[in-house]
């Protein structure tokens, strides 16, 4: 089924432990995206790749991180985690990154918590 | 950087219809999103506004006046299945979209 998958579904991590999430879509979607979710303040971008090789940032970047090897991959990494980053994180792509009504689809999310 | 305002909650009876206003702020409009997200789920995309008007589908329709900076979600029917998380979104240039902190709807037999 053609989609975008995300693992894990939820994790416990220590603060300070380096942690990766996994996002992987078979579209062949050009622009993928990380947005984290908190209650009362809605989804925000943390970092975008708008075709493979190229990211940018978001609008809360500051300790993540992420790389675009390929179309399909598109991993987040927690270098250090806090516990301010306990969140639902959610990926998401789009076929052409803007133009029109490029409509974003969205993975069904990794819940983190850091203690 | 812009300011999307929507209400954190609405109630309605099922069968009735319900609009949910949204708000925004951007230099640089290039579209207008809405979302509905079910509890523990992911968004999943209901509609697109870049000119100004209605669009309709089905039980669903969105509106947009690029000029009051302001979009409504209408919708009609309302089914028990409707409860859910509706966001607005503002695409902003060329590929970032904006959220706003959603309208929880709850539907009421």
């Amino acid at each position: 089924i053609a989609g975008i998958t995300q693992a894990p579904t939820s994790q416990i991590l220590a603060a300070g432990r380096r942690m990766t999430l996994r996002c992987t879509q078979d579209m062949r979607h050009n622009a993928m995206y990380w947005y984290r979710q908190d209650l009362g303040l809605g989804l925000r971008l943390i970092h975008y790749s708008n075709t493979a090789g190229t990211t940018g940032k978001g609008e809360v970047p500051d300790g993540y991180s992420v790389s675009r090897a390929n179309t399909d991959d598109f991993p987040l990494t927690l270098a250090s985690a806090v516990p301010s980053q306990t969140s639902v994180y959610f990926c998401a792509s789009s076929p052409s990154g803007g133009a029109g009504g490029d409509t974003q689809y969205f993975g069904p999310g990794t819940r983190l918590t850091v203690l | 950087g812009q300011n999307i305002d929507q209400p954190t909650e609405m109630t309605a009876t099922e069968g009735a219809i319900v609009q949910i206003n949204c708000t925004y702020q951007t230099s640089g409009f290039n579209g207008l999103f809405w979302y509905q997200q079910h509890a523990g789920e992911a968004p999943t995309f209901l509609s697109y506004n870049v000119l100004d008007g209605l669009e309709e589908k089905g039980r669903f329709s969105s509106f947009l006046s690029r000029s009051k900076g302001y979009s409504y979600l209408l919708l009609k029917e309302l089914q028990m299945k409707d409860s859910a998380s509706y966001l607005c979104a503002v695409r902003e240039g060329d590929y970032k979209l904006s959220f706003g902190a959603g309208t929880t709807v709850t539907v009421r037999a």
